[in-house]
């Protein structure tokens, strides 16, 4: 079993439509999340942090399910500019991050 | 803050060529990362350091691969000699400890 499985995509989503990305990780010691986006040939960057059941900024909404072993990222009223890939990471104890391949999405106007 | 600042942007070299990737952290920061990133293997960890000492090395390729940071804003990251295999794009990223931040990368051709 992958560390960290995200549908690959790409998705395909109307702008202004909201949109859903699941993520499941194995390492169950696992206390610190985060959501990355990764735009095409630029570097990471920090999206959300998640420690607890969820947080929410703006248009974003991540929630954690400790006993899944699963998270989500939701993206409401979404943009041209949410274009990217995004990457759910969470993190072992000695403060690496586990990095999967991520999820492709592509807003259409 | 500037972010994480890494030099150069890119870099093209010849086969066998030394190459020196440099990488000034997040000040304040206390762990710093090197990763690779290519298409086919994704973002891989190569070492990092916690207080300018060196925690975890395992994700370096090899002895041609070396890193150092010689004071906490300062590190870098040797190819000796480089290989064409070698060609990828090379992330710094610094936290403390948790949020990491990355900079803009070194696009490393190796011909």
């Amino acid at each position: 079993r992958k560390e960290v499985e995200q549908d690959p995509g790409p998705f395909n989503v109307p702008e202004g439509a909201t949109v859903a990305f699941n993520c499941t990780y194995s390492n169950s010691a696992s206390q610190s999340f985060f959501w990355y986006r990764q735009d095409c040939r630029k570097e990471p960057k920090l999206l959300m942090s998640v420690y607890s059941s969820g947080n929410e900024d703006g248009r974003f909404t991540a929630q954690l399910n400790r006993a899944s072993q699963y998270i989500s990222l939701l993206i409401r009223d979404s943009k041209l500019s949410d274009s990217a890939t995004y990457l759910c990471v969470p993190m072992d104890s000695n403060y690496q991050l586990i990095w999967g391949a991520g999820t492709k999405l592509i807003i259409k106007p | 803050d500037a972010g994480v600042i890494q030099s150069p942007r890119h870099e093209v070299t010849e086969m066998g060529q030394e190459v020196t990737l440099r990488c000034k952290p997040i000040s304040g920061h206390d762990y710093l990362f090197w990763y690779r990133q290519t298409m086919m293997r994704g973002l891989e960890l190569l070492i990092y350091f916690n207080n300018n000492v060196p925690i975890d090395d395992s994700g370096m390729p090899e002895d041609r691969f070396s890193a150092k940071m010689p004071n906490a804003s300062f590190s870098t990251l040797k190819i000796q000699p480089s290989e064409p295999r070698d060609s990828a794009v090379y992330f710094c990223a610094s936290a403390g400890p948790r949020e990491q931040y990355f900079g803009p990368g070194t696009r490393l051709t190796v011909t």
